[in-house]
């Protein structure tokens, strides 16, 4: 069974300070991960994902994401937080299966 | 990119009566489609996996007679939430996966139910 992990229900940082967001899956097989971002009363928007190669993803709106096999984590990064970055965070995770597992989300409040 | 859209974006019935939600796939063909349910500050929980032309698969502790998923053509699902109960208000997200087997799966920007 698949499943993913997101520790921080809150995550708290000062305008222009990197963040981070923290993500740990657990799979039978190789992961395919997933970060969406999502605004209030609204749909999910994609962020980046892992399949396969470079471990260091970049994604939309100067996102990063590193994949850890060995930690078996895929933290959401970004080096200077913006006030617009304050939203709703699911990592995902999507085995040799079907369909997709969210994590629980992480609120991030980007402070000015 | 892929766009999925969502009708009604958000709607308000009385309890007793029965809601339909439809989940259209915009620019590309959806062989699959998925029904996820939200409730206030938590996470996405899948509902029901549906296959064109196929009977949708439900999550364990989803009532698929209450939650009717059709999916009838590659770009047209719809889930009807019969004999809505003030319980069932939740925003639904559909979201789908297109022919080609990308790896995203692209989602709608949800449905605001209200059972009054």
């Amino acid at each position: 069974a698949q499943s993913v992990a997101q520790p921080e229900d809150q995550v708290n940082v000062a305008e222009g300070n990197p963040l981070t967001v923290k993500c740990t899956y657990s799979v039978s097989g190789n992961p395919y991960l997933f970060w969406y971002v999502q605004y209030p009363n609204r749909g999910l928007q994609f962020l980046l994902k892992y399949i396969t190669g470079d471990n260091l993803v970049k994604g939309s709106y100067g996102f990063e994401a590193e994949f850890n096999k060995s930690q078996t984590s895929f933290h959401l990064k970004k080096p200077s937080a913006l006030v617009s970055d304050s939203a709703l965070y699911f990592c995902a995770v999507r085995d040799q299966g079907y369909d997709m597992r969210f994590g629980a989300g992480t609120r991030l409040t980007v402070k000015p | 990119g892929a766009v999925v859209s969502q009708h009604p974006s958000w709607v308000i019935c009385k309890s007793g009566t029965s809601v339909k939600i439809e989940c259209r796939s915009l620019d590309f063909q959806a062989t699959t489609m998925f029904w996820y349910r939200q409730f206030p500050k938590q996470s996405l929980m899948l509902m029901a996996t549906s296959n064109e032309g196929s009977k949708a698969t439900y999550e364990q502790g989803v009532e698929k007679d209450k939650f009717l998923i059709n999916h009838a053509s590659l770009t047209l699902s719809t889930l009807t939430v019969t004999s809505a109960h003030p319980e069932d208000s939740s925003f639904y997200i559909c979201s789908a996966r297109d022919l080609t087997g990308s790896y995203e799966q692209y989602f709608g920007p949800g449905t605001r139910l209200t059972v009054t």
